[in-house]
């Protein structure tokens, strides 16, 4: 059965910390994998990773996908209040897409 | 204006009753999807759009039925709500870009409906 799995999936850190969110999943016919930022209501789009090794980065956001291990990463470096959120996961296959449950971030000032 | 925009924002209704919720995009996307997110449970693909001629299930499309009406709306039934129904409803467009060949590729959500069925 597919699976997408977020770890941990609650985690309090203060503001100026670095913080690594993980996604491991077991998706047949892998397509890609998706990192989301969900704050109120809409998640909104962060990465898009197809190739291991690879990192893709944005300011202080930074993400690399494992196919071998089957895993990537996200990275806040220097977190700040406005990083608190829901980053959701999500791995795509042939006609499917599987979310992960999301790791809820509170960044503390 | 938001591109992608999704009516009712809120509703409650009653068991047995028939729901649609509308979803339009100004984004010019081929691609449309029907989400829904339970607490604790992350988002789950009900159906989705390639195009207008193209209608396919998610992994949890029993209990609900689409109609693409248009590139631009992509509307979502309930033919008769029951209270497990009751979610945050989400849809989604994206285009295909240059992913691979029937990619879903980064998608664009609207605001959300909540719906609660009593």
């Amino acid at each position: 059965e597919d699976k997408v799995v977020q770890s941990p999936l609650s985690l309090v850190v203060h503001e100026g910390d670095t913080v690594t969110l993980n996604c491991s999943y077991e998706v047949t016919n892998f397509r890609s994998l998706l990192w989301y930022k969900q704050e109120k209501k809409a998640p909104t789009f962060l990465f898009m990773l197809t190739s291991s090794g690879i990192e893709k980065k944005s300011g202080r956001l930074s993400s690399i996908l494992d196919k071998k291990e089957l895993f990537s990463i996200l990275n806040i470096t220097a977190t700040q209040t406005g990083d608190s959120a829901v980053y959701l996961c999500a791995v795509e296959g042939v006609g499917k897409i599987i979310f992960g449950k999301g790791t809820r971030l509170h960044i503390l000032p | 204006d938001a591109d992608v925009t999704q009516t009712p924002r809120n509703r409650i209704t009653k068991t047995g009753k028939r729901i649609m919720l509308e979803c339009s995009q100004t984004k010019g996307h081929d691609r449309m999807y029907w989400y829904r997110q339970d607490p604790g449970l992350g988002l789950r693909l009900i159906y989705y759009s390639f195009d207008v001629k193209d209608i396919n299930k998610g992994e949890i499309s029993d209990g609900y039925s689409v109609s693409r009406q248009a590139q631009a709306k992509f509307s979502l039934s309930l033919e008769s709500a029951i209270p497990n129904q009751t979610a945050l409803y989400f849809c989604a467009t994206s285009d295909p870009g240059q992913g691979t060949p029937g990619s879903y590729n980064e998608q664009f959500f609207g605001p959300g409906t909540r719906l609660t069925v009593l």
